[in-house]
């Protein structure tokens, strides 16, 4: 079974400090993508950064990047440079494929970050 | 102009009764998904369709029956609403983009049943 694990479920950083959000997932599959969707108290699900699990290379997205370690299965997330933006709840997400069908995200629990002025 | 609209954005109701949500894509995607977000803010996905064919079918109840007149369209519909049914559901769609799957949420479908 495919499980996604976020152990910090709320985290609080100062405004323009760095943070970094935790998660660790389990699967037997060798191709796969991962994500970190950010939900604000708008409740809308916004794309933070993208990884496809054949990538070696890190996924970065302005303030955001990701250290994808596949032997570990570990994926977490850096904010640089925190804004009071950011403020909101962070899913670490996990995706394998079906061909020309989509597929099926598993999510994990969310961490909560409050950016503070 | 939204890519993924669902409707209503809130929807307050009675135990017993029956209800839709209606959810639209605009993005030419050829997958259609609902997940729920209970009370603890935990996702988990329900239904995929593709083309209007029903791909994924997790472990949930009868009552709720997915329906897609075309590609473009998945509505939900809810039986004898239970108490339990009380989430924020979620339409998305997602396709290719650059041999990447790109996925896409609705901004979610407040239930509430009292």
């Amino acid at each position: 079974a495919q499980t996604v694990t976020q152990s910090q479920p709320e985290m609080s950083v100062q405004e323009a400090e760095t943070v970094t959000l935790s998660c660790t997932y389990d699967t037997s599959e060798n191709n796969y993508y991962l994500f970190w969707y950010k939900q604000p108290p708008s409740r809308q699900m916004i794309l933070v950064i993208r990884q496809e699990a054949y990538k070696q290379q890190n996924a970065t997205e302005n303030r955001f990047s990701v250290n994808f370690q596949k032997a570990a299965k570990s994926f977490s997330l850096k904010i640089s440079d925190s804004q009071l933006g950011d403020t909101a709840m962070y899913f670490c997400a996990f995706m394998i494929p079906i061909y020309n069908q989509g597929g099926k995200l598993i999510f994990g629990q969310g961490t909560e970050l409050s950016v503070k002025p | 102009d939204t890519a993924v609209s669902q409707t209503p954005k809130y929807l307050v109701t009675q135990m017993g009764n029956d209800k839709s949500i209606k959810c639209e894509q605009n993005l030419g995607h050829d997958t259609m998904y609902w997940y729920k977000q209970d009370s603890k803010k935990f996702l988990k996905i329900m239904f995929s369709y593709n083309n209007k064919e029903l791909i994924i079918n997790e472990t949930v109840p009868n009552r709720f029956s997915p329906k897609s007149p075309d590609k473009a369209h998945l509505n939900l519909h809810i039986n004898s609403l239970e108490l339990g049914d009380s989430a924020v559901y979620f339409c998305a769609s997602s396709g290719q983009d650059r041999g990447v799957e790109k996925l896409f949420f609705g901004s979610g479908t407040q239930l509430s049943v009292l």
